[in-house]
């Protein structure tokens, strides 16, 4: 019961930005976004979170909309390295009551040279 | 520092059979959750353990179960093997319960085939 909505596959061209949105309309007030990506065979690497405020690592950047409903994961210059499957979650709350990421589909994005 | 390391990387295994999977987390973390990845669910939250506990369950048969050391390391077993078990199953650590605030830290995977 995935609570984000992203599109399913993306490709972007080496060296440009890649901007992979994501849709978190039920999001609850006090919780994050967090963003991971799976290259093939490998397990998910985290890659960044925000609440309410941008942030940028030395990975990507995390737009997130005034109201929260929605993000944008920025990849500034896209390297071939950066074809994978990119997650971007919230946590739900689990049976015991704390909360849990639950992962979609995620978009599958390719760096084409 | 040494990331979080799952044994054994691959697995064969025949229907009606056990088997035991182990994570070693991060040094430090005391959550550790377990995902099973197969083509067909995506990534699918199995449970997760923190200080010894289980903290939540997701919506797997019985016959899956986990438990967690004094050491955070954790163990998921699988019980009456079926081939729908094949996946990759996944250990996750993290400093906080259920990857709040720092994220996941993901294992490779124990790739587990049923035959």
């Amino acid at each position: 019961d995935a609570k984000t909505t992203q599109p399913p596959s993306m490709d972007c061209a080496e060296g440009r930005a890649a901007n992979l949105p994501c849709n978190h309309s039920t999001i609850s007030g006090n919780e994050y976004v967090y963003w991971y990506r799976q290259i093939h065979s490998q397990g998910p690497q985290y890659i960044i979170h925000g609440l309410k405020n941008n942030e940028t690592n030395e990975m990507a950047s995390l737009i997130i909309t005034e109201d929260r409903k929605s993000s944008t994961l920025i990849l500034p210059h896209a390297t071939l390295r950066d074809t994978a499957v990119y997650y971007c979650i919230v946590r739900v709350a689990g049976s015991g009551g704390s909360y849990i990421p639950t992962f979609g589909r995620g978009t599958s994005l390719i760096v084409h040279p | 520092k040494a990331g979080v390391t799952q044994t054994p990387r691959y697995l064969i295994k025949t229907r009606g059979q056990q088997v035991t999977l182990s994570c070693s987390p991060i040094s430090g973390h005391r959550s550790v959750s377990w995902y099973q990845q197969t083509p067909g669910q995506g990534l699918q939250f199995l449970f997760e353990y923190f200080s010894e506990t289980q903290r939540n369950k997701g919506n797997f048969p019985g016959r899956f179960s986990g438990r967690q050391f004094s050491n955070s390391r954790s163990e998921m077993n699988v019980s009456t093997l079926e081939l729908g078990d094949s996946a990759l199953y996944l250990c996750a650590s993290s400093l906080a319960s259920g990857g709040a605030y720092y994220g996941y830290t993901f294992g490779s995977g124990t790739r587990l085939t049923v035959v």
